[in-house]
Protein backbone atom coordinates (compact mmCIF):
# COMPACT_ATOMS: atom_id res chain seq x y z
CA UNK A 1 0.00 0.00 0.00
CA UNK A 2 1.43 3.40 -0.76
CA UNK A 3 2.20 5.36 1.96
CA UNK A 4 2.80 9.35 1.35
CA UNK A 5 4.55 11.76 4.08
CA UNK A 6 4.73 15.48 4.27
CA UNK A 7 7.41 17.71 5.45
CA UNK A 8 8.26 20.98 5.75
CA UNK A 9 8.75 24.11 8.58
CA UNK A 10 5.44 24.00 10.61
CA UNK A 11 6.11 27.73 10.86
CA UNK A 12 5.94 30.71 7.73
CA UNK A 13 6.10 34.23 7.92
CA UNK A 14 3.47 36.77 6.53
CA UNK A 15 4.80 37.41 2.90
CA UNK A 16 7.54 34.35 2.79
CA UNK A 17 6.74 31.46 0.64
CA UNK A 18 5.50 28.24 2.17
CA UNK A 19 7.24 25.23 0.81
CA UNK A 20 6.22 21.21 1.35
CA UNK A 21 7.40 18.25 0.20
CA UNK A 22 5.61 14.80 0.25
CA UNK A 23 7.56 11.74 0.02
CA UNK A 24 5.99 8.47 -1.42
CA UNK A 25 7.08 5.36 -0.58
CA UNK A 26 5.89 1.69 -1.04
CA UNK A 27 5.04 2.88 -4.47
CA UNK A 28 6.40 4.54 -7.41
CA UNK A 29 5.35 8.03 -8.51
CA UNK A 30 5.37 7.05 -11.51
CA UNK A 31 2.63 7.23 -13.56
CA UNK A 32 0.11 8.71 -11.18
CA UNK A 33 -1.36 12.33 -10.81
CA UNK A 34 -0.34 13.66 -7.53
CA UNK A 35 -2.31 16.50 -5.55
CA UNK A 36 -1.93 19.14 -2.55
CA UNK A 37 -5.14 19.37 -0.48
CA UNK A 38 -5.40 21.92 2.55
CA UNK A 39 -7.88 22.20 5.49
CA UNK A 40 -8.06 25.49 7.61
CA UNK A 41 -7.97 25.16 11.50
CA UNK A 42 -12.28 24.19 11.67
CA UNK A 43 -12.56 24.60 8.12
CA UNK A 44 -13.22 22.47 5.15
CA UNK A 45 -11.20 21.04 2.58
CA UNK A 46 -9.72 22.79 -0.28
CA UNK A 47 -7.99 21.33 -3.37
CA UNK A 48 -4.83 23.09 -4.31
CA UNK A 49 -3.30 21.41 -6.99
CA UNK A 50 -1.90 18.44 -9.31
CA UNK A 51 1.02 17.46 -11.04
CA UNK A 52 1.62 14.02 -13.36
CA UNK A 53 4.93 12.64 -12.80
CA UNK A 54 5.90 14.36 -16.17
CA UNK A 55 5.70 17.18 -14.86
CA UNK A 56 2.60 18.32 -16.28
CA UNK A 57 0.50 20.81 -13.75
CA UNK A 58 -3.19 22.27 -12.96
CA UNK A 59 -3.75 24.62 -10.27
CA UNK A 60 -6.88 25.61 -8.80
CA UNK A 61 -7.62 29.20 -9.95
CA UNK A 62 -8.21 30.49 -6.37
CA UNK A 63 -4.67 29.85 -5.66
CA UNK A 64 -2.91 30.10 -9.37
CA UNK A 65 -0.93 33.53 -8.95
CA UNK A 66 0.59 31.88 -5.72
CA UNK A 67 0.71 28.46 -6.60
CA UNK A 68 4.06 26.26 -7.85
CA UNK A 69 4.49 22.26 -8.28
CA UNK A 70 7.11 20.26 -9.09
CA UNK A 71 8.24 16.74 -9.15
CA UNK A 72 11.53 14.94 -8.75
CA UNK A 73 11.40 11.14 -9.73
CA UNK A 74 14.54 10.13 -9.06
CA UNK A 75 13.69 10.74 -4.67
CA UNK A 76 9.94 9.80 -5.91
CA UNK A 77 9.10 13.27 -3.83
CA UNK A 78 6.64 15.97 -5.14
CA UNK A 79 6.40 19.79 -3.75
CA UNK A 80 4.23 22.44 -3.44
CA UNK A 81 5.63 26.41 -3.07
CA UNK A 82 3.09 28.78 -1.92
CA UNK A 83 4.10 32.22 -1.99
CA UNK A 84 2.71 35.69 -0.56
CA UNK A 85 1.42 33.91 2.41
CA UNK A 86 -0.76 35.11 5.10
CA UNK A 87 -2.86 34.43 7.86
CA UNK A 88 -5.34 32.85 5.77
CA UNK A 89 -3.12 30.16 4.47
CA UNK A 90 -2.31 28.52 8.24
CA UNK A 91 -4.32 25.13 7.32
CA UNK A 92 -3.23 21.24 7.92
CA UNK A 93 -1.69 20.45 4.12
CA UNK A 94 -2.27 16.80 3.01
CA UNK A 95 -0.68 15.35 -0.32
CA UNK A 96 -3.07 12.73 -1.80
CA UNK A 97 -2.07 9.99 -5.07
CA UNK A 98 -5.19 9.94 -7.67
CA UNK A 99 -6.69 6.31 -8.38
CA UNK A 100 -8.89 5.77 -11.11
CA UNK A 101 -11.94 4.31 -10.94
CA UNK A 102 -12.58 3.28 -14.46
CA UNK A 103 -11.07 3.72 -17.52
CA UNK A 104 -13.15 6.92 -18.33
CA UNK A 105 -9.95 8.98 -17.42
CA UNK A 106 -11.52 10.34 -13.74
CA UNK A 107 -9.83 9.84 -11.01
CA UNK A 108 -10.43 11.06 -7.23
CA UNK A 109 -8.14 11.14 -4.37
CA UNK A 110 -7.29 7.74 -3.30
CA UNK A 111 -4.56 7.39 -0.76
CA UNK A 112 -3.55 10.67 1.57
CA UNK A 113 -0.61 11.05 3.40
CA UNK A 114 -1.31 12.01 7.57
CA UNK A 115 -1.14 15.88 6.54
CA UNK A 116 1.01 18.48 8.26
CA UNK A 117 0.20 22.03 9.80
CA UNK A 118 1.52 25.13 8.50
CA UNK A 119 1.18 28.32 10.89
CA UNK A 120 1.74 31.52 8.95
CA UNK A 121 2.69 34.08 11.70
CA UNK A 122 5.34 36.71 12.61
CA UNK B 1 -16.73 25.20 -9.39
CA UNK B 2 -19.05 22.70 -8.88
CA UNK B 3 -20.28 23.12 -4.85
CA UNK B 4 -20.83 20.01 -2.96
CA UNK B 5 -23.76 20.90 -0.26
CA UNK B 6 -23.09 17.94 2.75
CA UNK B 7 -25.87 17.37 5.86
CA UNK B 8 -26.16 17.27 8.06
CA UNK B 9 -22.73 19.01 9.60
CA UNK B 10 -22.82 16.96 12.74
CA UNK B 11 -25.05 13.73 14.02
CA UNK B 12 -25.16 12.30 17.03
CA UNK B 13 -25.90 8.48 17.00
CA UNK B 14 -25.17 5.43 19.23
CA UNK B 15 -23.23 1.85 18.20
CA UNK B 16 -25.60 0.13 16.12
CA UNK B 17 -27.52 2.88 15.11
CA UNK B 18 -28.13 3.30 11.16
CA UNK B 19 -26.39 6.24 9.83
CA UNK B 20 -27.02 8.51 6.66
CA UNK B 21 -25.29 11.52 5.47
CA UNK B 22 -26.36 13.18 2.01
CA UNK B 23 -24.09 15.27 -0.56
CA UNK B 24 -26.02 17.49 -3.13
CA UNK B 25 -23.70 18.88 -5.82
CA UNK B 26 -24.98 22.09 -8.18
CA UNK B 27 -24.78 20.39 -10.71
CA UNK B 28 -25.00 16.89 -12.30
CA UNK B 29 -21.84 15.26 -11.81
CA UNK B 30 -22.88 11.71 -12.94
CA UNK B 31 -21.42 8.93 -10.44
CA UNK B 32 -18.23 10.92 -9.90
CA UNK B 33 -18.02 11.10 -5.95
CA UNK B 34 -15.73 9.58 -3.64
CA UNK B 35 -16.66 9.24 0.32
CA UNK B 36 -13.41 9.72 2.86
CA UNK B 37 -13.34 9.28 6.48
CA UNK B 38 -10.77 11.71 8.64
CA UNK B 39 -9.70 11.46 12.22
CA UNK B 40 -7.52 13.84 13.74
CA UNK B 41 -4.05 12.99 12.99
CA UNK B 42 -4.41 10.18 10.63
CA UNK B 43 -4.36 9.89 7.30
CA UNK B 44 -8.01 10.39 5.69
CA UNK B 45 -9.38 7.00 4.30
CA UNK B 46 -11.13 6.17 1.12
CA UNK B 47 -14.37 4.38 2.41
CA UNK B 48 -16.14 4.49 -1.38
CA UNK B 49 -15.80 6.08 -5.24
CA UNK B 50 -17.75 6.02 -8.19
CA UNK B 51 -20.72 6.80 -5.58
CA UNK B 52 -21.54 2.95 -4.82
CA UNK B 53 -18.19 0.95 -5.24
CA UNK B 54 -16.41 -0.23 -1.99
CA UNK B 55 -12.76 1.12 -1.58
CA UNK B 56 -10.70 -2.67 -1.07
CA UNK B 57 -10.80 -3.44 2.74
CA UNK B 58 -13.93 -1.29 4.17
CA UNK B 59 -16.32 -3.08 6.16
CA UNK B 60 -19.57 -3.61 3.72
CA UNK B 61 -21.28 -1.79 6.86
CA UNK B 62 -20.46 1.38 4.77
CA UNK B 63 -22.26 2.15 1.40
CA UNK B 64 -22.80 4.95 -1.48
CA UNK B 65 -25.53 5.35 -3.57
CA UNK B 66 -26.84 8.26 -5.58
CA UNK B 67 -26.13 9.65 -9.04
CA UNK B 68 -26.57 13.15 -10.98
CA UNK B 69 -26.44 15.37 -8.26
CA UNK B 70 -27.53 14.12 -4.95
CA UNK B 71 -25.97 11.43 -3.02
CA UNK B 72 -25.79 9.32 0.19
CA UNK B 73 -23.40 7.32 2.36
CA UNK B 74 -25.07 5.10 4.82
CA UNK B 75 -23.67 3.30 7.44
CA UNK B 76 -25.56 0.05 8.29
CA UNK B 77 -24.51 -0.52 12.32
CA UNK B 78 -22.62 2.22 13.61
CA UNK B 79 -19.60 0.71 15.61
CA UNK B 80 -16.80 2.64 17.91
CA UNK B 81 -14.30 2.98 15.17
CA UNK B 82 -16.85 5.20 12.64
CA UNK B 83 -17.08 8.36 14.83
CA UNK B 84 -15.19 10.76 12.76
CA UNK B 85 -15.77 13.33 10.36
CA UNK B 86 -16.59 12.52 6.47
CA UNK B 87 -16.42 13.95 3.51
CA UNK B 88 -17.86 14.14 0.27
CA UNK B 89 -15.26 14.77 -2.96
CA UNK B 90 -16.79 15.51 -6.52
CA UNK B 91 -14.08 14.34 -9.31
CA UNK B 92 -16.10 15.13 -12.53
CA UNK B 93 -14.30 18.17 -12.90
CA UNK B 94 -11.71 20.52 -12.01
CA UNK B 95 -11.30 22.36 -9.72
CA UNK B 96 -12.21 19.12 -7.54
CA UNK B 97 -14.08 20.05 -5.03
CA UNK B 98 -15.40 18.78 -1.45
CA UNK B 99 -18.48 19.00 0.84
CA UNK B 100 -18.50 20.83 4.12
CA UNK B 101 -18.12 17.75 6.22
CA UNK B 102 -19.93 15.69 8.53
CA UNK B 103 -18.94 15.16 12.30
CA UNK B 104 -20.65 11.63 13.69
CA UNK B 105 -20.83 12.01 17.39
CA UNK B 106 -21.09 8.99 20.21
CA UNK B 107 -24.77 10.51 21.54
Amino acid sequence: QVQLQESGPGLVKPSETLSLTCTVSSGSIIGYYWSWIRQPPGKGLEWIAYIYHSGSTTYNPSLKSRVSLSVDTSKNQFSLKLSSVTAADTAVYYCARHVSSDSSGHEYLGSWGQGTLVTVSS
Amino acid sequence: DIQMTQSPSTLSASVGDRVTITCRASQSISSWVAWSQHKPGKAPKVLIYKASDLESGVPSRFSGSGSGTEFTLTISSLQPDDFATYYCQQYNSSPLTFGGGTTVEIK
